[in-house]
């Protein structure tokens, strides 16, 4: 089946640390891969996605690069703000009728 | 501006009462969605509707219950026979087909008392 795999939290950070939250997918075929994340509160808002392997998702200083050798879509950012404090989920879609998510990564970002 | 709009914010019902939590949106999109979030679970797919007067069952849907009349509106209703609905409800939209991504609204935050 497909599924998705996210990195436990909570990830605590100083600011300008290097981020990293891991992802990795199980899928029958190439799925559309996703980054989301969500502030407190609030729903979810797309930050990156890719579409087919070796392509590079990137808004806002965070990147993930689609890896179907390894099945992985890791986010990364090289400098993270306070303002980054939130939950992050990975998600894969095939068709867009229905996106399978990971449990979400919390990350918190102190001064 | 466009967006969706999930409406209540925050809602308190009692044990044995169906209650319908609203989302609309004004971006023209064609397709609708309802999530449940709970803590550590991620998403779970509730509902989803493609068009108009059409909609499917998602992983979760027992205890709930959809129309989609507009192409604006897809309203949700939990039921009483809904085990457990304190939970977190999530709304989206998308073009047809949805692999560009969803667009989310606020959400609802559903407390059983």
């Amino acid at each position: 089946g497909n599924s998705v795999t996210q990195m436990e939290g909570p990830v605590t950070l100083s600011e300008e640390a290097f981020l990293t939250i891991n992802c990795t997918y199980t899928a029958t075929g190439y799925p559309s891969l996703f980054w989301y994340v969500q502030y407190p509160g609030e729903g979810l808002q797309l930050l990156l996605k890719a579409t087919k392997a070796d392509d590079k998702g990137s808004n806002k200083g965070f990147e993930a690069t689609y890896r179907k050798e390894t099945t992985s879509f890791h986010l990364e950012k090289g400098s993270v703000q306070v303002s980054d404090s939130a939950v992050y989920f990975c998600a894969l879609t095939y068709t867009g009728n229905q996106f399978y998510f990971g449990t979400g990564t919390s990350l918190t970002v102190i001064p | 501006d466009g967006g969706i709009t999930q409406s209540p914010k925050y809602l308190f019902r009692k044990e044995g009462q169906n209650v319908t939590l609203s989302c609309e949106q004004n971006l023209n999109h064609d397709a609708m969605y309802w999530y449940r979030q709970d803590p550590g679970q991620g998403l779970r797919l509730i509902y989803y509707s493609q068009i108009v007067n059409d909609f499917q069952k998602g992983d979760i849907a027992e205890g709930y219950s959809v129309s989609r009349e507009k192409k604006e509106s897809f309203p949700l209703t939990v039921t009483s026979a809904q085990k457990n609905p304190t939970a977190f409800y999530l709304c989206a939209s998308s073009i047809a087909g949805g692999s560009y991504g969803y667009t989310f609204g606020s959400g609802t935050r559903l407390t059983v008392v």
